[in-house]
């Protein structure tokens, strides 16, 4: 599985823009690039995803670089129900496989009231 | 809107007992995917579904089998309990495999497993 690569933590104040950086410089032509936070004591919970072209939804942004070799989530108003663990994740068809996620480390958000 | 149900929220067993976790998919999804999550980890893929039969394997020990019904719901059936099993185990489920590779996952809130 392609690898990502995303800052440890990073921190944010309410009602400002957080821009979450993800690195995936082995990605191959037909990954998808998924993002997905977890609060705590709760299952993951699915974001946004993209392939080429940036993606915008109810809950964030998705900024996909023109190499495809990095991406960034942009929440455009960090509230406190934000603070969460953010993973962005390749995900790849696989032939006579499943289509699971694989998660890596991901970035805990905290966000200052 | 359904989502993933899971069953129990909390179990405790004795090491050596056996455990039994439930999951049932969002309706119309009939791919499962069973993921451990121990404590300060990030989530282990262990095994998954489609339409009843096994698509993947992952991390997951001999000790642990599962099945996905005629219903579609699944069940993760562990053995022999050690102290290292107690985690968080989720369930997520999405529509067809063939071509949902882009389709998001869909988690349920998981069972607390303690072993002791």
């Amino acid at each position: 599985d392609a690898k990502t690569t995303q800052p440890n933590s990073m921190e944010s104040n309410e009602e400002e823009p957080v821009h979450l950086p993800c690195n995936h410089s082995t990605i191959s032509g037909t990954d998808y690039i998924h993002w997905y936070r977890q609060l705590p004591s709760q299952g993951p919970e699915y974001v946004i995803h993209g392939l080429t072209s940036n993606v915008n939804n109810r809950m964030a942004s998705l900024a996909i670089a023109e190499d495809r070799k990095s991406s960034t989530l942009i929440l455009h108003r960090a509230t406190l129900r934000d603070a969460a663990v953010y993973y962005c994740i390749l995900r790849s068809r696989r032939q006579g496989g499943s289509e699971k996620l694989v998660f890596g480390k991901g970035t805990k958000l905290t966000v200052n009231p | 809107a359904a989502g993933v149900i899971q069953s129990p929220r909390h179990l405790i067993k004795e090491k050596r007992e056996t455990a039994t976790l439930k999951c049932y998919p969002i309706p119309r999804h009939d791919t499962v995917y069973w993921y451990q999550q121990g404590p300060g980890q990030d989530p282990q893929f262990l095994i998954s579904f489609y339409e009843k039969m096994q698509s993947d394997k992952g991390s997951i020990p001999d000790r642990f089998s599962a099945q996905q019904f005629s219903d579609y719901h699944s069940e993760l059936n562990m053995s022999s309990l050690e102290l290292g099993d107690s985690a968080l185990y989720f369930c997520a489920s999405s529509p067809a495999a063939g071509g949902s590779y882009n389709s998001p996952l869909h988690f349920g809130n998981g069972t607390r497993l303690t072993v002791t």
